[in-house]
């Protein structure tokens, strides 16, 4: 059984440019999250799908950033016009239920964008 | 804002001896996970623990959940140089508007020397 697997694994783009990051879950996780990983600091909650759903984009910044689950294919996670502080690694967690105490949630390798 | 403290911040041991990290927090969690993470990687899962008071055991390594589940450790025993690595504590409130969220200490940095 594949695990959650991200693409690409190394990102580098020029201020302004767009960054799309893909995952797909692992099989039979309907549920998507994901998080930030900024040098020296902790993983940081962006933001939670399901399929076709965004349950909580509360982690996201409110501009330039967005992200999907559509029915078919991997979760995206898209930045805009990005900036040298977007500069992180992005990891994608996936889940089979959100319930209470059923929250085990499995990583991907992660992406790691860099801005020039 | 659900906080957790993990301390120490880095360990640095020798093969054989024993060691336990600490997670802490003054918020109530439904769930906590611990996670190891390599340079270059992603967490790998090691233990779930739901229940307060739950005791959970991989190998040489111990894990349990506080009573009032706010807090957590992880003791390894006879420490081995494979076991190098970052270890996250990560917290699910289980309800709510934040209902699929995890919240991660920063996490404790332990290298075992031979």
């Amino acid at each position: 059984n594949a695990g959650v697997m991200q693409n690409p694994r190394h990102l580098v783009r020029r201020r302004g440019q767009e960054a799309r990051l893909r995952c797909s879950p692992m099989k039979g996780h309907s549920h998507v999250y994901w998080y930030r990983q900024l040098p020296e600091e902790g993983l940081k909650f962006m933001v939670y799908l399901q399929k076709e759903n965004i349950i909580d984009e509360s982690g996201m910044p409110k501009e330039r950033f967005s992200a999907e689950f559509p029915k078919e294919g991997p979760s995206i996670l898209r930045i805009q016009q990005v900036v040298r502080g977007d500069s992180a690694a992005y990891f994608c967690a996936s889940s089979r239920t959100s319930g209470r105490g059923l929250q085990t949630q499995y990583f991907g390798p992660g992406t790691r964008l860099t801005v020039l | 804002t659900q906080l957790l403290e993990q301390s120490p911040q880095f360990l640095s041991i020798q093969e054989g001896e024993n060691l336990t990290v600490y997670c802490n927090s003054s918020s109530v969690f439904s769930s906590l996970q611990w996670y190891r993470q390599e340079p270059g990687e992603g967490p790998v899962l090691l233990v779930t623990v739901v229940t307060g008071g739950e005791v959970k055991k991989l190998k040489r390594l111990t894990f349990q959940f506080g009573d009032a589940r706010k807090d957590s450790s992880l003791h390894i025993t006879a420490a081995q140089p494979g076991d190098t690595g970052l270890y996250l504590c990560a917290g699910g409130v289980g309800r709510g508007s934040t209902l699929g969220r995890l919240y991660f200490g920063r996490g404790t940095q332990l290298t075992v020397w031979p």
